[in-house]
């Protein structure tokens, strides 16, 4: 089982929908949890850094940890087919190493 | 500011042939690190370098060695490619390994290997 799960899509979604993005992990030691978009044929960079449990915003997007049920969530208002792209979660516990989901594919319908 | 950059784009070897994926930043970071991507599997950590002169093994360090060469470049070798290495490398760099305050791992843009 790897340490981080993530489904792997596609996900298909119209203009201006809400777009929930999740995955889970089964390491207790992890405590950073990142978002990276990474665009076709592009390396990852990053969207959203959370550390602990807790929501963190910034503008259209929202990351939410859930460490009593080891789940990690982004969510993406008013989605644009700009945000076409795929979503990697990504877990630490020492801040050394990443370990990364395998990646959603999402693509937003103009 | 280039930021990561890698060399080759593109590359098609034969099996049992060797290659050396390159890697620079221009960044001034300390930390270096070499992923493999597969469909599937996402990103995987094949080695890393957290300073100038050290280097250690990630999840899937078989069939690959690393350099650090200095403080901008760190290569990748495969000694005798197997189909089984056929896969999107990237290189990514991190102003200090052990700190996530306002930090985040730079990735290039990937080499795009292939072993027949």
């Amino acid at each position: 089982q790897k340490e981080v799960e993530q489904d792997p899509g596609p996900l298909s979604v119209p203009e201006g929908a809400i777009v929930s993005l999740n995955c889970t992990y089964s390491n207790s030691a992890f405590q950073y949890f990142m978002w990276y978009r990474q665009y076709s044929r592009k390396g990852p960079e990053l969207l959203m850094y959370t550390y602990s449990s807790g929501n963190k915003e910034d503008g259209r997007f929202t990351a939410q940890v859930d460490k009593s049920s080891k789940y990690i969530s982004l969510f993406i208002r008013d989605s644009q087919p700009s945000d076409s792209a795929t979503y990697l979660c990504a877990a630490s516990g020492s801040a050394r190493q990443l370990t990364f989901g395998s990646g959603t594919q999402l693509t937003v319908l103009p | 500011n280039a930021g990561v950059t890698q060399t080759p784009k593109f590359q098609v070897l034969k099996t049992g042939q060797s290659m050396t994926l390159q890697c620079a930043q221009d960044m001034n970071h300390n930390s270096m690190y070499w992923y493999r991507q597969d469909p599937g599997m996402g990103l995987r950590l094949i080695y890393y370098s957290a300073s100038e002169g050290t280097t250690d093994k990630g999840e899937v360090p078989n069939g690959y060695n690393v350099s650090r060469l200095n403080k901008r470049e760190f290569s990748l070798r495969l000694e005798s490619a197997a189909p089984s290495q056929t896969s999107v490398y990237f290189c990514a760099s991190k102003l200090l390994a052990g700190s996530y305050y306002q930090e985040t791992q730079y990735f290039g843009p990937g080499t795009r290997l292939l072993v027949l």
